[in-house]
């Protein structure tokens, strides 16, 4: 079965800087996705970015931006000029062949003014 | 619409009590999916359908847990007997295509088992 890791319980980021949270997954797959969501506190489940496991080239979304190494089975979300509203807890998640998501147990991200 | 509709979205039932969860996808989407968020964010697959039929139900308790997505109406998760445990966020998606959109999630239905 396929298994997402999120290294980091927390992580925190003075505004307007810099910060990059890890994710690992364990597949023998070779066709698959990968997703970066942000559950604020009002816990809606937003889509941040998406990587299609083919696509050599990483995904961007604005300041969003992920290093896919497939290889090693990495896909860790950089965020850069970090903002207040960025704060929330930021899910990785696995899609393969079963269809179903795969979690990550979240990395809780706090913005510091 | 163009959201997904869950209600309610608190629920607390004591123990013994049935709970049934509601779900509207996006017009348009065949595939919904039912997730359990338990106190320690892990998200639990549950159960998903394309259109009304069961897709995947590998994550559903079969004892107590049943789902259904009928025509012309919202799907529904219910919980009969409810336990303590069963006290999560539960949180329905639905999608276009089955893999690789992103789904669509809707805000969760909290459920609290008294």
């Amino acid at each position: 079965a396929q298994t997402v890791t999120q290294s980091q319980p927390e992580m925190s980021v003075q505004e307007a800087e810099t910060v990059t949270l890890s994710c690992t997954y364990d597949t023998s797959e070779s066709d698959y996705y990968l997703f970066w969501y942000k559950q604020p506190p009002s816990r809606q489940m937003i889509l941040v970015i998406r990587q299609e496991a083919y696509k050599q080239q990483n995904a961007t979304e604005n300041r969003f931006s992920v290093n896919f190494q497939k290889a090693a089975k990495s896909f860790s979300l950089k965020i850069s000029d970090s903002q207040l509203g960025d704060a929330a807890m930021y899910f990785c998640a696995y899609q393969g062949g079963s269809e179903k998501l795969v979690f990550g147990k979240g990395t809780k991200l706090t913005v510091n003014p | 619409g163009e959201e997904v509709a869950q209600t309610p979205k608190h629920l607390v039932r004591g123990e013994g009590q049935k709970a049934k969860l509601y779900c509207a996808p996006i017009k348009g989407h065949s595939y919904v999916f039912w997730y359990q968020q338990v106190l320690k964010n892990e998200f639990k697959f549950l159960i998903s359908f394309q259109n009304e039929n069961v897709f995947d139900e590998t994550g559903m308790p079969k004892e107590r847990f049943s789902a259904k997505c009928l025509p012309n109406s919202p799907c529904s998760l219910e919980i009969q007997a409810t336990k303590l445990e069963d006290s999560a966020v539960y949180f329905c998606a639905s999608s276009q295509s089955v893999q690789g959109g992103g789904y669509t999630f809707g805000s969760g239905t909290r459920l609290t088992v008294v």
